[in-house]
């Protein structure tokens, strides 16, 4: 593994069912953060979490869920899907929360919820 | 409450120069940041600035007015591969990332 990496790459989900969206990164880094981009939107935040054991929530976290059991890996949970929930998803990662520091991000998660 | 604005779309020719504005408005401020999106990839780091001035990174330059809330990313030297869209993202107070919608710049030769 080279940085962070996403899994699936792309999926359809009927309406309704659970799903969980996969990150992990292998760089070290204590701060973890979840997005999702919608045609004419910016980024948002769903969920972010600043060192293993800890999360947040974000701007719009309704429908979603997370955790951060270790250093690498940050799940992100849709108990019920719904079709507003059709997005691309990044997870990012940092070396700390805020500052200087930039985010990397994945290769994003391609949602469609029917 | 938070705003970042930035123009939908610019067009420019190859081999030229162009100013992308950013406006915000963010509870707090701890610097911003621009990001460069090909279509279909993710965001990657451009420049970070927290302090008032320009920072020049080769054909990139970023500068930042926090006075008036203002940012621009210049782009030299326009080549192809410079097509894609540039986000602006500003951090508050709790040190979260604001982003704009981003700006599409399409290159023409």
């Amino acid at each position: 593994i080279a940085g962070i990496t996403q899994a699936p790459t792309s999926q359809i989900l009927a309406a309704g069912r659970r799903m969980t969206l996969r990150c992990t990164q292998d760089m070290r880094h204590n701060a973890m953060y979840w997005y999702r981009q919608d045609l004419g939107l910016g980024l948002r935040l769903i969920h972010y979490s600043n060192t293993a054991g800890t999360t947040g929530k974000g701007e719009v976290p309704d429908g979603y869920s997370v955790s951060r059991a270790n250093t690498d890996d940050f799940p992100l949970t849709l108990a019920s899907a719904v079709p507003s929930q059709t997005s691309v998803y990044f997870c990012a990662s940092s070396v700390a929360a805020g500052g200087r520091n930039e985010q990397f991000f994945g290769p994003g998660t391609r949602l469609t919820v029917l | 409450g938070q705003n970042i604005d930035q123009p939908t779309e610019m067009t420019a020719t190859e081999g030229a120069i162009v100013q992308i504005n950013c406006t915000y408005q963010t509870s707090g401020f701890n610097g911003l940041f621009w990001y460069q999106q090909h279509a279909g990839e993710a965001p990657t780091f451009l420049s970070y600035n927290v302090l008032d001035g320009l920072e020049e990174k080769g054909r990139f330059s970023s500068f930042l007015s926090r006075s008036k809330g203002y940012s621009y990313l210049l782009l030299k030297e326009l080549q192809m591969k410079d097509s894609a869209s540039y986000l602006c993202a500003a951090t508050d107070s709790n040190y979260q990332l604001i982003w704009g919608a981003g700006t599409k710049l399409i290159i023409k030769p």
